[in-house]
């Protein structure tokens, strides 16, 4: 098992760009999150989704879109790139919310 | 929101030494996570605590789940290099973001964890 995987690793974007990032599961977890971390302020949860076609925001989701058309995937759109979106991104999965397991993280730039 | 408070914020001890820390918060939480993110690296879950009072080990590693169900300490014995990362403790949240189902884990800020050896 890959566990979760996450691409890319690295990404530096213009202010205004777009992009998505990446997210997989091989484990069959219904149970999908994204969250950022910033210096000194832990991760907080963006958007989440506890099954396809199922999703739900979360502490902090302005200037981000998800969708969960399969199980296993679960990306993470940014529409317009601001520098405040400056972070590092990690994916997680579960059966429930709480024994999550977390991909390597993509590390974001917006100059 | 809830908030999960981590002290201390960092640990400079020696290699061989016992470390201790916690996490406390002013809701009650029915479930503890532990977690050790090294650089680089995402989140890795060490412990999971479900009932007040247990007290559960993994290796070197102690977590016990406090009676009051607002905190929780995780205990490491006889420090090795391997130990250093920061150290999060978890819990789910019972904030509802956007007026439906609330979900999501809470995060400490973390303890940073440096060994000297």
């Amino acid at each position: 098992n890959a566990g979760v995987t996450q691409t890319p690793k690295f990404q530096v974007l213009k202010t205004g760009q777009s992009m998505t990032l990446q997210c997989a599961q091989d484990m069959n977890h219904e149970y999908m999150s994204w969250y950022r971390q910033d210096p000194g302020m832990g991760l907080r949860l963006i958007h989440y989704s506890v099954g396809a076609g199922i999703t739900d925001q979360g502490e902090v989701p302005n200037g981000y879109n998800v969708s969960r058309s399969t199980t296993e995937d679960f990306p993470l759109r940014l529409l317009s790139a601001a520098p405040s979106q400056t972070s590092v991104y990690f994916c997680a999965s579960s059966y429930g919310r709480n024994e999550q397991f977390f991909g390597p993280g993509t590390r974001l730039t917006v100059l | 929101g809830q908030q999960l408070n981590q002290s201390p914020q960092s640990m400079f001890i020696q290699e061989g030494e016992d470390v201790s820390m916690n996490c406390t918060s002013s809701s009650i939480f029915n479930t503890w996570l532990w977690y050790k993110q090294e650089p680089g690296e995402g989140p890795v879950l060490l412990i999971a605590l479900y009932k007040a009072g247990e007290l559960t080990s993994n290796g070197r590693l102690t977590a016990q789940f406090g009676i009051t169900r607002k905190d929780s300490f995780l205990n490491i014995s006889a420090s090795i290099p391997s130990d250093v990362g920061i150290y999060f403790c978890a819990g789910p949240s019972f904030v509802s973001y956007s007026g439906g189902g609330a979900d999501g884990l809470t995060f400490g800020k973390g303890t940073h964890l440096i060994i000297q050896p």
